[in-house]
């Protein structure tokens, strides 16, 4: 099965970088994805990641390390926007994804 | 249409009552699957199909929980005899061959909120 271990919360300042963190032990791994969720609305998909190493897409960056089982989610410059839950999510053997509980970000002014 | 939908957006019902959930997805996505998202909480998996295979029904937490998928298209998520516990939002996602390259990520509709009074 699939484990996967993220911050509930975290409060960054407006402008400022965050990084919230997720590591995961699981019987099969097949890729890592990031989602942000704004509250009431649906998931909608931010990074994904399948090889160790940074990818980088404008103000959000993310990490993996297989070895470690662990991922991060990096956000630049942040804005009263980015205040959402953002949601790790591995998948496993087929494109079956195992979500983590997710991190409420607020950003404050 | 250019993403998922669900329908209805907000569903209140009594306990007891069976409650029926669609999702469309998006045009020519092989897979669909269902989740169960509570109040500040992650999602729960609930149900997956790909293609014509036989769903895989792993995430349904009882018996009281089915779902089809008809045509492989549009998916109806069937709770009978629904309980309090069962007041959640429940998301439909969709994949395919669109999106990043590789990544065939789940593309969300905007679910369907249920109440069990």
């Amino acid at each position: 099965g699939q484990n996967i271990d993220q911050p509930t919360e975290m409060t960054a300042t407006e402008g400022a970088i965050v990084q919230i963190n997720c590591t995961y032990q699981t019987s099969g791994f097949n890729g890592l994805f990031w989602y942000q969720q704004h509250a009431g609305e649906a998931p909608t998909f931010l990074s994904y990641n399948v090889l160790d190493g940074l990818e980088e897409k404008g103000r959000f960056s993310s990490f993996l390390s297989r070895s470690k089982g662990y991922s991060y989610l990096l956000l630049k410059e942040l804005q009263m926007k980015d205040s959402a839950s953002y949601l790790c999510a591995v998948r496993g053997p087929g494109n079956m994804l195992t979500f983590g509980g997710g991190t409420r970000l607020m950003v404050k002014p | 249409g250019a993403g998922v939908s669900q329908s209805p957006s907000n569903k209140v019902t009594e306990k007891g009552k069976d409650v029926e959930l669609r999702c469309d997805p998006i045009s020519g996505h092989t897979a669909l699957y269902w989740y169960r998202q509570s109040l500040g909480q992650g999602l729960e998996f609930l149900i997956y199909f790909q293609g014509n295979s036989a769903p895989d029904k792993s995430g349904l937490p009882s018996d009281r929980f089915s779902a089809e998928r008809t045509g492989g298209s549009v998916s109806t998520l069937t709770i009978q005899r629904t309980q309090q516990e069962d007041s959640a939002v429940y998301l439909c996602a969709s994949s395919g061959t669109s999106g990043l390259a590789g990544a065939n990520e789940q593309f969300f509709g905007p679910g369907t909120r249920l109440t069990v009074l």
